[in-house]
């Protein structure tokens, strides 16, 4: 069972162009985090998102966490070649007293100068 | 710079072969992982650590074995490499349990059997 859902899992759009992904959870975390991965390296952390509601913004990109803390998005405006890559939603879940880190499948972005 | 380092980026086994992949972090942390990336498949969870020779389970276990004799070290074994573990390897490590403070990826290892 995949906890985090993201949509879309592709995006190819034009430099310019905005553009919004999702990350769903029917289980509300106490935090979620985005990371953006390109090819051949691994996943780095853009930001972490805690409190109900809380929008956060990085440059173009804006996060936002759902009220209830099971949603999150990602959206960025005037896309650019330079935002092409892996973007993945992150959480963690408690199972036995230890937290247990879960990730979305991804949504793979390619924007076209 | 803080880091995680993976020994290897890219590896070519044969089939039967023990492999091991190593993982050093330099940032103290407590908690370390092992993830193997497939297209469509998303980051799956193999084994983790939160704390010197402790080791958990994760989502895909089967076929794999980790250590962790030093709080930096935490190494992957394939016991016997099969094709189906042909993937990208990435080891990450984070100083709490949970999400608020972050994972801290490597760069991956692709490894390939035949």
């Amino acid at each position: 069972t995949q906890l985090l859902e993201q949509s879309p899992q592709f995006l190819s759009i034009q430099e310019g162009e905005n553009l919004t992904v999702y990350c769903n959870s029917s289980s509300v975390f106490s935090s979620l985090q985005w990371y953006r991965q390109e090819p051949g390296e691994g996943p780095v952390l853009l930001v972490t998102v805690v409190t109900g509601g809380e929008v956060k913004k990085l440059k173009r990109l804006t996060f936002q966490f759902g009220d209830a803390r099971k949603d999150s998005s990602l959206h960025i405006t005037a896309a650019q070649p330079g935002d092409t890559g892996l973007y993945l939603c992150a959480g963690a879940y408690e199972d036995g007293g230890s937290y247990i880190p879960t990730f979305g499948r991804g949504t793979s972005l390619i924007v076209h100068p | 710079d803080v880091k995680v380092t993976q020994s290897s980026r890219y590896l070519v086994k044969r089939t039967g072969e023990k492999v091991f992949l190593e993982c050093v972090q330099d940032m103290d942390h407590e908690n370390m992982f092992w993830y193997r990336q497939d297209p469509g498949l998303g980051l799956r969870l193999i084994y983790f650590s939160y704390d010197v020779k402790m080791k958990e389970k994760g989502d895909i276990p089967e076929g794999y074995s980790v250590s962790r004799e030093k709080k930096e070290r935490f190494s992957l074994i394939l016991e016997s490499a099969s094709t189906n573990q042909t993937s990208m390897y990435l080891c990450a490590s984070s100083p709490t349990q949970g999400t608020i403070k972050g994972y801290t990826f490597g760069s991956g290892t692709r490894l390939t059997v035949v």
